[in-house]
């Protein structure tokens, strides 16, 4: 079975400090997609990066970073200089070509200005 | 493009009754999917289409039929909402029949049953 486990359910940084948001995910497939959605207060989901299993170079998109290690199954974002904008919760998810996305329970981010 | 738009933002219902939730896309997505997002749960999926006249079940899809007769609409119908159905309920659509395309979420909708 697959799973994503997010074991932060909050964090809460001050402005301006880098902050990173775990995922650790479980499957016994090869092949496999792994996800980061962004849910700001606002309720909507923004889909921030989308990552194959057979990629592991990590990612950056200006403040964001993503870190994908298939030896310790994770796939970790940070965020730098965090903002206030970035408060909201963010979720993990995993695919590996089934019908669903599998979401991890989601880690609630404050920054605090 | 408007994107994936769901109607209403918000609703209220009594046990027992029915409604449909509205979605729709007008980016020409095959695929399209509802999904409940209930605390500490992150999102559950209830019914998923691959396309036109094409349904199946998700996860969790007691309580709840889904029909696709055009690309642009999947309606997802309540038949005897229960308290248990409270929750915010968010659809999907992505591109092509590949599952792991991205997909693209629409505002939700916030249901409460009394």
């Amino acid at each position: 079975a697959q799973k994503v486990t997010q074991a932060q359910t909050e964090i809460s940084v001050v402005e301006k400090e880098d902050v990173t948001l775990d995922c650790v995910y479980e499957t016994r497939d090869t092949t496999y997609y792994l996800f980061w959605y962004k849910q700001p207060p606002s309720g909507e989901l923004v889909f921030l990066i989308r990552r194959n299993s057979f990629d592991e170079q990590n990612e950056i998109s200006g403040r964001y970073s993503w870190n994908f290690q298939k030896s310790t199954s994770s796939f970790n974002f940070t965020i730098t200089a965090s903002q206030v904008v970035d408060s909201a919760v963010y979720f993990c998810a995993l695919n590996f070509g089934n019908e669903k996305l599998t979401f991890g329970t989601g880690t609630r981010l404050t920054i605090i200005p | 493009n408007a994107g994936v738009t769901q109607t209403p933002k918000f609703q209220v219902l009594k046990t027992g009754q029915s409604m449909t939730l509205q979605c729709a896309q007008d980016m020409n997505h095959e695929y399209m999917s509802w999904y409940r997002q209930d605390p500490g749960m992150g999102l559950r999926l209830i019914h998923y289409s691959v396309g036109a006249g094409i349904t199946d079940q998700g996860e969790v899809p007691n309580g709840y039929n889904v029909s696709r007769s055009t690309t642009e609409d999947f309606p997802l119908r309540l038949l005897s909402a229960a308290p248990s159905q409270t929750s915010v309920y968010f659809c999907a659509s992505s591109y092509g029949l590949a599952i792991t395309d991205t997909q693209y979420f629409g505002p939700g909708t916030r249901l409460t049953v009394l």
